[in-house]
């Protein structure tokens, strides 16, 4: 069963403008983490900002924020005032309490800024 | 520090060779992944390795595919008998282990694979 589901697969936002890309997560643990990582086109992946599941407040990290609805399961990564530079492959993966403690990613969602 | 490295970065091969594909990871980090990412798709888990604990293998696409961590530290990704579709990036992570869902993971640049 797929644990992370990301349903755009591509996403265009003009520049200085707000985005949120969006991911539900799948898990019957109490207790898991959620992550946020972008691939630019030059390949590595960048760790942006990571939820508890038992983290009360959003995360958030300069002009990134995880918008966390425990209940929905999900955990939208909202991008502020977007720069070219944010044109990027993004990833939503998660981290369960439990079992071998694999991360396990969503399939990514491309997104372009315009200038 | 260093980060995470791999090598080679490239590797070009003909079909039905075998490949080994190398992880450093960051000192100090317990746990190590490798993960396939085909082109313009997300990434496959493979395999991870935490401690001296047996690895989980439950990502390997077929017996083909085996990875050992020797020591602790380094680990190694073969690939025999190589096929067309096992063309990918390979990418290699490591973490600081599994105590903490917060443990984020730090990837290494990849190592880009083409099978002729």
């Amino acid at each position: 069963a797929q644990k992370i589901t990301q349903t755009q697969p591509g996403m265009f936002v003009q520049e200085k403008e707000a985005v949120t890309l969006d991911c539900t997560y799948d898990t019957s643990d109490q207790s898991y983490g959620l992550f946020w990582y972008k691939q630019p086109s030059s390949g590595e992946m960048i760790f942006l900002i990571y939820q508890g599941s038992y983290d009360e407040q959003n995360a958030t990290e300069g002009r990134y924020s995880l918008n966390f609805q425990k209940a929905r399961k999900s955990a939208n990564l909202v991008i502020s005032a977007s720069q070219l530079g944010d044109s990027a492959m993004y990833f939503c993966a998660m981290r369960e309490g439990q079992g071998n403690n694999d991360m396990r990613f969503g399939a990514g969602t491309r997104l372009t800024v315009k200038p | 520090g260093a980060g995470v490295s791999q090598s080679p970065s490239n590797k070009v091969t003909e079909k039905g060779k075998d490949v080994e594909l190398r992880c450093d990871p960051i000192s100090g980090h317990t746990a190590l992944y490798w993960y396939r990412q085909s082109l313009g798709q997300g990434l496959e888990f493979l395999i991870y390795f935490q401690g001296n604990s047996a690895p989980d293998k439950s990502g390997l696409p077929s017996d083909r595919f085996s990875a050992e961590r020797t020591g602790g530290s380094v680990s190694t990704l073969t690939i025999q008998r190589t096929q067309q579709e096992d063309s990918a990036v390979y990418l290699c992570a490591s973490s600081l282990g599994r105590e903490r869902t917060s443990y984020e993971q730090y990837f290494g640049p990849g190592t880009r694979l083409t099978v002729t």
